[in-house]
């Protein structure tokens, strides 16, 4: 069974840093690529990042490129998102993805997601 | 970048009705779109990938088609379990957008 735990969330002020991460589970992770989509509370869905099954291609939304950085630990099954320079607008949950293929693609299994508050 | 639009951007129908939404790219982007359903609550599940392949599990009155700018989703008769949100999101080239959804509910 596909597993999918994000962690890392939390209150941080504007201009601050977090680092979330995603352990994966039921897969061979080193062949797939993960995203990360976001959802601000009573919003649509953003994505906001992917890396390929390698970790060579990295992408990242134009909201966040610059700020964030997605990686991948294939040893640890765990992908991560750096969020730095935080801002109010980031605030939202963000849900780690597998994707369906070793590039970036529609994501066929999600997480429950991890909430992140940026407010002073 | 690409824009994704979507229409409507809510419906009401009966039980049993037919139901079409569309998603329209700014620029063609072949088949690389795909659909999800969310209902309240829930994380995402993913409905087709490749304009039209439906996801394993998922019940056949979901369909999809098109090519290029323009597709739909259709629900060939509506459930009470299909009260959900419905995005498309297009993943040809980097930023993989999602469309701003279509809420779906029943009359």
């Amino acid at each position: 069974e596909v597993q999918l735990l994000e962690s890392g969330g939390g209150l941080v002020q504007p201009g601050g840093s977090l680092r979330l991460s995603c352990a994966a589970s039921g897969f061979t992770f080193s062949s797939y690529a993960m995203s990360w989509v976001r959802q601000a509370p009573g919003k649509g869905l953003e994505w906001v990042s992917g890396i390929s099954s390698s970790g060579g291609s990295t992408y990242y939304a134009d909201s966040v490129k610059g700020r964030f950085t997605i990686s991948r630990d294939s040893s640890r099954n765990t992908v991560y998102l750096q969020m730095n320079s935080l801002r109010a607008e980031d605030t939202a949950v963000y849900h780690c993805a597998k994707d369906r293929w070793g590039h970036s693609s529609s994501c066929d299994y999600w997480g429950q997601g991890t909430l992140v508050t940026v407010s002073s | 970048d690409i824009q994704m639009t979507q229409s409507p951007s809510s419906l009401s129908a009966s039980v049993g009705d037919r139901v079409t939404i569309t998603c329209r790219a700014s620029q063609g982007i072949s088949n690389y779109l795909a659909w999800y359903q969310q209902k309240p609550g829930k994380v995402p599940k993913l409905l087709i990938y490749g304009a039209y392949t439906l996801q394993s599990g998922v019940p056949s009155r979901f369909s999809g088609s098109g090519s290029g700018t323009d597709f739909t989703l259709t629900i060939s008769s509506l459930q009470p379990e299909d009260v959900a949100t419905y995005y498309c999101q297009r993943y040809n080239s980097a930023p993989f957008t999602f469309g701003p959804g279509t809420k779906v509910d029943i009359k």
